[in-house]
């Protein structure tokens, strides 16, 4: 069964400071993995998205990286705003009959306090 | 653009009783999803319909219908509300499978 797996379950930052979070997947073939943001009451919004020969990606104060072999992904915050408290959400597709289905991780609850 | 709607943002229903939830998307994207998100649980896929005139069963499809009226519209069906049916529903939409998706702004739904 596809799993994915995030890492730590919530965070506590102080604003202005950098944080990482982390997921694990087991999800074949795999086909791209994404990062969303979630914001409280709100749908998910994407941040970043890599296929198989991606390495790195960024969006703004975001960066993202993907170690295919080791199946491993993380998302780095710079400089950390009160804005950016909300659910990370790790998205893993794989292919399947000619469609895409993803599989989501519980997410990493930040909160960046002042 | 609008980008993906859903009707109604919130809802309460008694046990047994019958609702659909609407959603509907301007940005002629092929392939259309729907997600129930419970508190610590991740989203998990209900049903998706990768081009008009498919569906398929996602990973929690039991006590659902969905309906891929046209290219714009996919709505979601509870025959026989239950109470584990409680939940935050939400609508996606992609263009290609594999590109961005796309979510709407949810439905609170509550079953008493």
């Amino acid at each position: 069964k596809n799993q994915v797996e995030q890492s730590p379950q919530s965070l506590i930052i102080l604003e202005g400071k950098n944080c990482t979070l982390q997921c694990n997947y087991t999800v074949s073939p795999f086909s791209n993995l994404r990062w969303y943001k979630q914001d409280t009451g709100r749908g998910p919004v994407s941040l970043t998205i890599m296929t198989f020969s991606e390495n790195t990606k960024s969006n703004g104060r975001y960066t993202a990286t993907l170690d295919a072999d080791t199946k491993q992904s993380s998302l780095h915050i710079t400089a950390s705003q009160l804005s950016d408290s909300a659910s990370y959400i790790c998205v893993v597709s794989d292919r399947s009959g000619g469609s895409y289905i993803p599989t989501f991780g519980r997410g990493t609850s930040l909160i960046v306090h002042p | 653009n609008a980008g993906v709607t859903q009707t109604p943002k919130f809802q309460v229903l008694k046990t047994g009783q019958s609702m659909t939830l609407q959603c509907a998307q301007d940005m002629n994207h092929n392939s259309m999803y729907w997600y129930r998100q419970d508190p610590g649980m991740g989203l998990r896929l209900i049903y998706y319909s990768a081009s008009e005139g498919t569906t398929d069963k996602g990973e929690v499809p039991n006590g659902y219908n969905v309906s891929r009226l046209n290219k714009r519209e996919f709505s979601l069906r509870l025959e026989s509300a239950a109470p584990s049916q409680t939940s935050v529903y939400f609508c996606a939409s992609t263009a290609m499978s594999y590109n961005e998706q796309f979510f709407g702004p949810g439905t609170r739904l509550t079953v008493l």
